[in-house]
């Protein structure tokens, strides 16, 4: 079971501006640690979006941001298209586990 | 270009083993962090085990650990991961992935992963 609490699903019209949240604990995100983010399209492998909580690799499109404040962090899309139909997952460091990186539970994101 | 290879997923009875590779190619692997991270049918993603690039230090989540042994052949630049005690629980897509760190970092992220290979554990 994720420490990193995600909603399960988020939908939005294309063009339209959609939030996912990740909520953590005072050992992962709370502790100041990065977070990152992960698209993944249906049938694909995770790919990497957003990273060290706001920066975007080469190649990701901007209409992607992420944010983070205090326990928690965001990832917004803007401008939504069809193409970004698919699961994101975030990502970070848990002091507390014998793994230390988490993800969260992930969220399904559909384009009405 | 880097790229991870996984290889060796199946079917496999509860009880029983499987080992795992991950080849890569375009990085030393020895150089890297390097995760499994699996993905039950319809789940979220879990990172299960993990290989320090320097040091080689291993890492293990409480579901497997005692169970599984992460391990990399440098002559080959493969990872491998070998499941015993294979459980139902345990099916899933086993995808490695790299960090950009060569050590387990708060700052790690994972920037490329491999395609996965499918375990499945059933009698």
């Amino acid at each position: 079971q994720s420490v990193l609490t995600q909603p399960p699903s988020v939908s939005g019209a294309p063009g339209q501006r959609v939030t996912i949240s990740c909520t953590g604990s005072s050992s992962n995100i709370g502790a100041h640690y990065d977070v990152h983010w992960y698209q993944q399209l249906p049938g694909e492998a995770p790919k990497l979006l957003i990273s060290g909580n706001s920066n975007r690799p080469s190649g990701v499109p901007d209409r992607f941001s992420g944010s983070k404040s205090g326990t928690s962090a965001s990832l917004t899309i803007t401008g939504l298209q069809s193409e970004d139909e698919a699961d994101y997952y975030c990502q970070s460091y848990d002091n507390s586990l014998s793994i230390f990186y988490v993800f969260g539970t992930g969220t399904k994101v559909t384009v009405l | 270009e880097v790229q991870l290879l996984e290889s060796g997923g199946g079917l496999v009875q509860p009880g029983g083993s499987m080992r795992l590779s991950c080849a890569a190619s375009g990085f030393n692997l020895s150089r890297q962090t390097v995760i499994w991270v699996r993905q039950a049918p319809g789940k979220g993603l879990e990172c299960v085990s993990g290989i320090s690039g320097t040091g080689g230090g291993t890492y293990y989540a409480d579901s497997v650990k005692g169970r599984f042994t992460v391990s990399r052949d440098k002559s080959e630049n493969t990872l491998y991961l070998q499941m015993n005690s294979l459980r139902a629980e345990d099916t899933a897509v086993y995808y490695c992935a790299k960090g950009n760190i060569d050590y387990f970092s708060s700052r790690n992220f994972f920037d490329s992963w491999g395609q996965g290979t499918l375990v499945s554990v059933a009698s």
